[in-house]
């Protein structure tokens, strides 16, 4: 069956300090990826996509990257974090553009 | 690039009364239409999605939508609501090109009163 994993849940994370999120898929290949991010009393902003390893496409130039190691694994990161990073980040699978499977998503707090 | 606006942050409404959420959208290809509905510190639940064929597309929960392609709408309507409605609602497309990129609205914040 399709699952998408994500963890960690909840992250406090001190400003400056470095970032890693991770999120895997189980039950196909060569899955599209995404990441978002909600931030509070906000929507959901897409902040990177993938269609390969390797391949990252870029939406909104911030302090963050993304990169894809693996088929089936899709990294968060950021060197220092700031304050306005905060927010929850949703992993995401969409499947031929008219299924997504998300993540259960990680609140992140930096303080 | 695609596009959603959501014309209300936030509805109140009274319990058993109808609702309806507003949705537009802009893309210069063809696009699939979903509503999403996230309630508090939970994450996304399909609510129901439009992809081709009857416009009018029922969900769950008794929520139903419908695509209007001239006016590039897709909103969303319960004819009663109910307290556990209470939640935020967000009406996203997603591109037909090889991206499948999944463009949210900013959100509509459901408010159901007794």
């Amino acid at each position: 069956s399709q699952t998408i994993h994500q963890w960690p849940a909840t992250l406090v994370q001190p400003v400056g300090s470095p970032l890693s999120l991770e999120c895997t898929v189980e039950g196909t290949s060569n899955p599209n990826l995404y990441w978002y991010r909600q931030a509070a009393g906000r929507g959901l902003q897409l902040l990177f996509y993938s269609v390969g390893i390797g391949q990252i496409s870029s939406e909104v130039p911030q302090n963050l990257s993304a990169s894809r190691p693996q088929d089936r694994q899709f990294i968060l990161s950021s060197k220092k974090l700031l304050l306005s990073d905060s927010g929850f980040y949703l992993c995401a699978w969409i499947l031929d553009g008219t299924e997504a499977f998300f993540g259960q998503g990680t609140r992140l707090t930096v303080v | 690039a695609q596009s959603v606006t959501q014309l209300d942050s936030q509805v109140p409404v009274f319990e058993e009364a109808p609702v309806e959420l507003r949705c537009n959208y802009s893309s210069s290809v063809s696009v699939y239409l979903f509503w999403y509905v996230q309630y508090p510190n939970q994450g996304l639940q399909l609510l129901l999605k439009y992809l081709s064929g009857s416009t009018l597309v029922k969900g769950i929960n008794g929520f139903e939508a419908e695509f209007n392609k001239s006016q590039t709408s897709f909103h969303l309507r319960k004819p009663s609501v109910h307290i556990s409605d209470t939640a935020e609602y967000f009406c996203a497309v997603s591109s037909m090109d090889s991206s499948y990129k999944l463009i949210f609205g900013s959100g509509t914040r459901l408010l159901v009163r007794p």
